[in-house]
This record gives structure tokens, sequence and C-alpha cells, in this order.
């Protein structure tokens, strides 16, 4: 059974605004990951969030953490059409506990 | 750098036959897994090996064997293949799961069984 649920479902924006994508899971984690999947192709990881972190950046990318509500956010700002992908959150509930992915979000951004 | 190579990357199967897909990464990973991604359903995790020379069942087990053949071969077989089966499978590794945990997938095996 999948650990983490992302929120929406299916996101679409105009090429040039934010992009927020939320995950939620159910039992206390070690560590919290995003990955991004292009059509067609691997997965590939974007951003690690440790139980102990609040916020952190990569680039484009903004991931928060809140262990109190159990959720995460990744917010990508002006966005572009090449971000257009599923994405994945994936949580670890132990130092030596296996990764766990939710469904994924469908973003697509128009040019 | 290849990272994480799979091979075949398309196959189409008859119900009952057999079929191992391969997986090699050349990054010095200790730890190596195999998921299905299906439509609707995420990831799953059907084995994993933590390190050379053990192998364990992850969520979806059942109709798979796997094979830790060295520290950079993780093999999957499907003895009987079933329709269930047709999915695209997806081979990936780390350092440990003691270390930051990051995942290099390969670009996935997709399987169709008839």
């Amino acid at each position: 059974s999948q650990q983490g649920e992302e929120d929406p479902q299916a996101l679409s924006i105009q090429e040039g605004e934010n992009a927020t994508m939320n995950c939620s899971y159910k039992t206390s984690i070690n560590n919290l990951q995003w990955y991004r999947q292009n059509s067609g192709r691997g997965l590939v990881h974007l951003i690690l969030i440790r139980s102990n972190e609040r916020e952190k950046h990569s680039g484009r990318l903004r991931v928060t953490l809140d262990t109190s509500k159990k959720s995460s956010s990744l917010l990508i700002t002006a966005s572009r059409a090449a971000d257009t992908a599923s994405y994945f959150c994936a949580t670890r509930p132990g130092a030596n506990s296996k990764l766990t992915f939710g469904k994924g979000i469908t973003l697509s951004v128009r040019p | 750098n290849a990272g994480v190579t799979q091979t075949p990357k398309f196959q189409v199967l008859k119900t009952g036959q057999s079929m191992t897909l391969q997986c090699a990464q050349d990054m010095n990973h200790n730890s190596m897994y195999w998921y299905r991604q299906d439509p609707g359903m995420g990831l799953r995790l059907i084995y994993y090996s933590a390190s050379e020379g053990t192998t364990d069942k992850g969520e979806v087990p059942n109709g798979y064997n796997v094979s830790r053949l060295n520290k950079r071969e993780f093999s999957l077989r499907l003895e009987s293949a079933a329709p269930s089966q047709t999915s695209v499978y997806f081979c990936a590794s780390t350092w440990g799961s003691a270390n930051t945990g990051e995942l290099f997938f390969g670009e996935g095996s997709r399987l169709t069984v008839l």
C-alpha cells in the first residue's frame, strides 16, 4: 500500500507560472524524496528532505516538510514546458526501510 | 557513465512463457531493486537486494524470482508469465539505505503478456 499520496492527481498551468504539488503520508518518516518521470523514461531523483529539515531548495525547486501534519510540498517556480512530467513523492519510514512511492502527479506546462 | 542499464527495453510474451529481465549498474552501489509500474498504481517494489548475496521480497513478489549475480547485476525472472504481469519494470540502485537513499533508475523494460 502507498505510504505517500500526492495531490492533485493532475495539474495544468501556463509557462512561467508556479506549480505546487502536495504529498501526504501516514507514518513517521526518516526522509521524503521527490522524483520526476518524463514520458516513457525512468524516474530521476530531484530532492531529498530529512525529517529534521523544514525546507530545502534546489534551483527552481523548493520543498517543504511539515512532520506535524505529515505532509510535504514541492514548488516549481517559473515553470517551463520542459517541466511537463509526472512527479512522485517517496517516503522512507526508517533509516533501513525501503522507499515507498505515491501514485504520482501529472504536470502539464502549456507554452 | 551508463548508470543503470536494463535489457530488454521491450518484450512481448505469451502466457506461460518465461523470461529474464537483466539489470546492471556501474556506480558500485550496494543495494538494487526491482519495481513494477502500472497505470494508477505508482511504483510497487517486487524484490530488492540490500547487498551482494542477499535478496528479499518486496510488496508484490508472487510470480517472480531474482538473482543478485554479483555486485553489478540483479536479474528478475518470470517463470510462467501471466497477463497480470503486463507492466513496465524498473530496476534501481543506491549506495544503501544508511546513506542518502537516493535511487538511480534505469529506463524501464516494457513487458506485454498476451
